[in-house]
């Protein structure tokens, strides 16, 4: 069964510092995701993505947040300056064009800002 | 804004009872979806039930949705240890499909 991946696994970065993180989508969805959980909280949409452009984005995504799809199969978010708060579960999904589709999830990457 | 809202926050039953989860939500939908979450781990989607269905079934998953009243159940029938996870409804809003999840349920499954 086709799967969303994530890398890496976990990321531990100093605060200030910059991160990427890196998702392959399923290679014929055309929405992509992230979303984030904070230990012991719901999942909270961060940004959607579609034809190469984000589509809609909550206050959470702040000019702090980047996406990119640099070559067609990466999707990426990028965090400029971590700060402690932006320690999460963070997930990429996909999903196919449509209201029939449901998402498929990576299985997150665990970012701890220290 | 939230659409799904599950309850119980938390249920706790035995291995081989069933569990039912339901999920009250606000405005109109075209589908309802529900996922499941292993500790921290990531959603895996479990069923999907569009707004003309009334019932669905997916092994020991059954999945109901009223639109009159704005709400949907989840029940797992014959419950295993493995069933053990948190349980999200969620519906997709706009033209982007972005879903919004609740807290979920907490179930637990003793063996």
């Amino acid at each position: 069964e086709p799967e969303v991946t994530q890398t890496p696994s976990h990321q531990v970065t100093q605060m200030g510092q910059e991160v990427i993180l890196r998702c392959v989508p399923i290679s014929n969805h055309l929405y992509f995701y992230w979303y984030r959980q904070i230990l012991g909280q719901k999942v909270e949409f961060l940004v959607s993505f579609y034809n190469n452009e984000i589509s809609e984005k909550s206050e959470i995504f702040d000019d702090q947040f980047s996406v990119e799809r640099p070559d067609g199969s990466n999707f990426t978010l990028k965090i400029r300056s971590t700060k402690l708060e932006d320690s999460a579960m963070y997930f990429c999904a996909s999903s196919g064009l449509g209201a029939n589709y449901g998402y498929t999830f990576g299985s997150g990457t665990r970012l701890t800002v220290v | 804004s939230q659409q799904g809202e599950e309850d119980p926050q938390a249920l706790s039953i035995q291995e081989g009872e069933n569990a039912t989860m339901n999920c009250s939500y606000k405005t109109s939908i075209n589908n309802l979806q529900w996922y499941r979450q292993n500790s921290g781990r990531g959603l895996v989607h479990l069923i999907l039930i569009r707004s003309n269905e009334r019932e669905k079934h997916s092994g020991r998953l059954r999945v109901t949705l009223d639109t009159s009243k704005k709400s949907s159940s989840l029940l797992i029938t014959a419950s295993r240890a493995a069933d053990t996870a948190s349980y999200f409804c969620a519906t997709p809003l706009g033209s982007n499909y972005k879903l919004t999840f609740g807290k979920g349920t907490l179930l637990t499954v003793n063996p």
